[in-house]
C-alpha cells in the first residue's frame, strides 16, 4: 500500500459525459502528479500540483482540468469524454516538487468510455 | 529530461540475478537515474535511484557507469513476483515529474 488513495477504482460512462477522479496523497506530501496510461501510449504525464498551485503541465487536453485543494487532495476533471479517453489514470504524490524524493503511485482509476 | 533506451523484453530464471540495462547517453550533471516497475496495471512502484555512486536497498542494486551514460538495475534473486515492466527514468531536479518510456518487460520463469 503506497498510501496514495484514488477513487473510484472503476468508472464506466458514456461519450460526451463529464467525470471527476479523486486523489488523496500520502500524509505530508505536498506534490501531486496525474498520469494517463492507455494501451498504445504508455504512461503519459498530464499535470503536477504543488501545495495548491500548478507546477508542470504535460500532454493534458483542454477538455481535462485538475486542481489541488487546501487539504491537498486533488481532482482530475475529464469532460466531453471520447472513446479514446478510456485509460488508466494514476495519481502520484511526493513530499516536494523540486526535491528528488521518490513519488508514490496510487492504484489508479480505470475509466471506460462507451 | 534526458531520454533513456531499454531493451523491450528480457527473461530470467527464478532465483538467478536479473540485470536490466539502461542507456542514458545524454544525461546531464544534475540529473538522477530512477527505476520504477509496474506489475500488471498496478500503480508504478519506486525501486531505487542514484546520481553517480552505486546504490543498494532491500529491493535492488543500481550500478551507474563512471561516465554516467548507462546504468544497470540488479535484482539479486529474482522471483516470479518480480515479473513486471521496469522503467528507467532520468529525472532533473527542477522539474520533479517522471517521464516514462516504454520500459523493459521482465519475465521471470520457474
Amino acid at each position: 500500500d503506497s498510501g496514495v488513495t484514488q477513487t473510484p477504482k472503476h468508472l464506466i460512462t458514456a461519450t460526451g459525459q463529464r467525470v471527476t477522479l479523486r486523489c488523496s496523497p500520502r500524509s505530508g506530501d505536498l506534490s501531486v502528479y496525474w498520469y494517463q496510461q492507455s494501451l498504445d501510449q504508455g504512461l503519459q504525464f498530464l499535470i503536477q500540483y504543488y501545495n495548491g498551485e500548478e507546477r508542470a503541465k504535460g500532454n493534458i487536453l483542454e477538455r481535462f482540468s485538475a486542481q489541488q485543494f487546501p487539504d491537498l487532495h486533488s481532482e482530475l476533471n475529464l469532460s466531453s469524454l471520447e472513446l479514446g479517453d478510456s485509460a488508466l489514470y494514476f495519481c502520484a504524490s511526493s513530499v516536494a516538487d523540486r526535491g528528488l524524493t521518490e513519488a508514490f503511485f496510487g492504484q489508479g482509476t480505470r475509466l471506460t468510455v462507451v | 529530461d534526458a531520454k533513456t533506451t531499454q531493451p523491450t523484453s528480457m527473461d530470467c530464471a527464478e532465483g538467478r540475478a536479473a540485470n536490466l540495462p539502461c542507456n542514458h547517453s545524454t544525461i546531464s550533471g544534475n540529473e538522477y537515474v530512477y527505476w520504477y516497475r509496474q506489475i500488471h496495471s498496478q500503480g508504478p512502484q519506486y525501486i531505487i535511484h542514484g546520481l553517480k555512486n552505486n546504490e543498494t536497498n532491500e529491493m535492488a542494486s543500481l550500478i551507474i557507469t563512471e561516465d554516467r551514460k548507462s546504468s544497470t538495475l540488479i535484482l539479486p534473486h529474482a522471483t516470479l513476483r518480480d515479473t513486471a515492466v521496469y522503467y528507467c527514468i532520468v529525472r532533473g531536479a527542477p522539474h520533479g515529474k517522471l517521464t516514462f518510456g516504454q520500459g523493459t518487460i521482465l519475465t521471470v520463469h520457474p
